[in-house]
Order: structure tokens, then sequence, then C-alpha cells
């Protein structure tokens, strides 16, 4: 039983195009986040939404725009994408809103060309 | 910007032996927290230190904090094979705060 699934575990596709990733947590969690990973593995946060409420906003492209439909769901929806976009990005939820013991799915690693 | 910086940034070692990993941040903080990931894989949680904590166990994983120091080191007994990993240390600030990651450390454990 996945704890926090997201799909699709590899996207790859053309500059300029729009692309989504889904995420889902059978947890029972108030919190969801996303994280981005870069080819050197620093992770950075993107978005973090509490109840379907955005609490965290990073400085983002307005590109990138979260969605959560439910407290167990959180997508991510990436419009024009650029080369610079190439990452994996990590779908993460946790328990209250203080950022503690987060539980994170197998990443999405997006490429693009 | 980035909180939490790891030290070594590498570290090899053979089965059996201890692997010790440092990290350093720069702000105040409500907890620091140890996660490790594995190949091609989502980050794990390993243990959680609260700021007015010294000093905790969890199995064969040791995690120090020195707040006056901004500093924290996770302690690896008896090293496995399947310690093999990058391991990353994350402080968090409280409520509705973000949890910001260092850049991690490669641990490789020779068999």
């Amino acid at each position: 039983d996945t704890a926090v699934s997201q799909t699709p575990k590899y996207l790859v596709t053309q500059m300029g195009n729009d692309k989504s990733i889904k995420c889902e947590q059978n947890l029972g969690h108030d919190t969801m986040y996303w994280y981005k990973q870069d080819s050197k593995k620093f992770l950075k946060i993107m978005f973090s939404y509490n109840n379907k409420e955005l609490i965290i906003n990073e400085t983002v492209p307005n590109r990138f725009s979260p969605k959560s439909p439910d407290k167990a769901h959180l997508n991510l929806h990436i419009n024009s994408l650029e080369l610079g976009d190439s990452a994996v990005y990590f779908c993460a939820s946790s328990l209250g809103t203080g950022a503690e013991k987060l539980f994170f799915g197998s990443g999405t690693q997006l490429s693009v060309l | 910007s980035q909180q939490g910086e790891e030290d070594p940034q590498a570290l090899s070692i053979q089965e059996g032996e201890n692997a010790t990993m440092n990290c350093s941040y720069k702000t105040s903080i409500n907890n620091l927290q140890w996660y490790r990931q594995n190949s091609g894989r989502g980050l794990v949680h390993l243990i959680l230190i609260r700021s007015n904590e010294r000093e905790k166990h969890s199995g064969r994983l040791r995690v120090t904090l020195d707040t006056s120091k901004k500093s924290s080191s996770l302690l690896i007994t008896a090293s496995r094979a399947a310690d093999t990993a990058s391991y990353f240390c994350a402080t968090g600030g409280g409520a509705n705060s973000k949890l910001t990651f260092g850049k991690g450390i490669t641990l490789s454990v020779r068999p």
C-alpha cells in the first residue's frame, strides 16, 4: 500500500508543452508539498498546501500552478515547459503544518528536450 | 536560500565501520531532521531532534544537536552495505514554516 504515490514516474516532453504531475496520499495527512530536486540533488520547496489551502508559495515561475481538489491530492501543472524545468519533482505529505516527518513519493523525473 | 550544509560531501567506509555526518545551519530552528535517499527513490525520514534536545537515538542512529554552534551530527553505527545512500539534513521552523534541505552527503559502504 503506497503511502504517497505520484504519476507519472517519467515524463519526457518538448519545450513549450504543458504537462501535469499527479500526487495522492492515503495517510490522512493535512499538509502536502511539492519539492524540486536538481541534477546536483539540491531539494527546494515549491509549494505547500494545508487542507486545500496554499500556505507556502516559494519564488516559482507562474507557469507552475498547483491544485489541491481535496486534502489527499495535490497536482502540479506546468505550462510552456522550458529546458531548465528538467529535474525530479517530489510530492510529500505531513500530519500538521510544522513540516515534521515528511513522507515522500518516489518522484517524477521530468526531461524537457 | 539554503539553510543546511552537510559535511563531508562524500564518505566511503567499510562495512561494520561507523559513519559520522555533520550538518551546519544558519538561522534559529524549531527542529532538525535527517532523511535518507536511495538512488532513484524518494526521501525517507530517519529522525527528528527538537531545538531543546541535545541527543537522540533510533536503532543504529544517533543524532546530536548543538544549537550554540548551529550544528548537528548523524552517527550510523556498524554500517551495512544497505546504508549506501544520500543523507540530507533539513531544518524546520515550526507551524506553517518550510523544511529546508542541505545539499546531502553521499555515503558508500563497501561490503
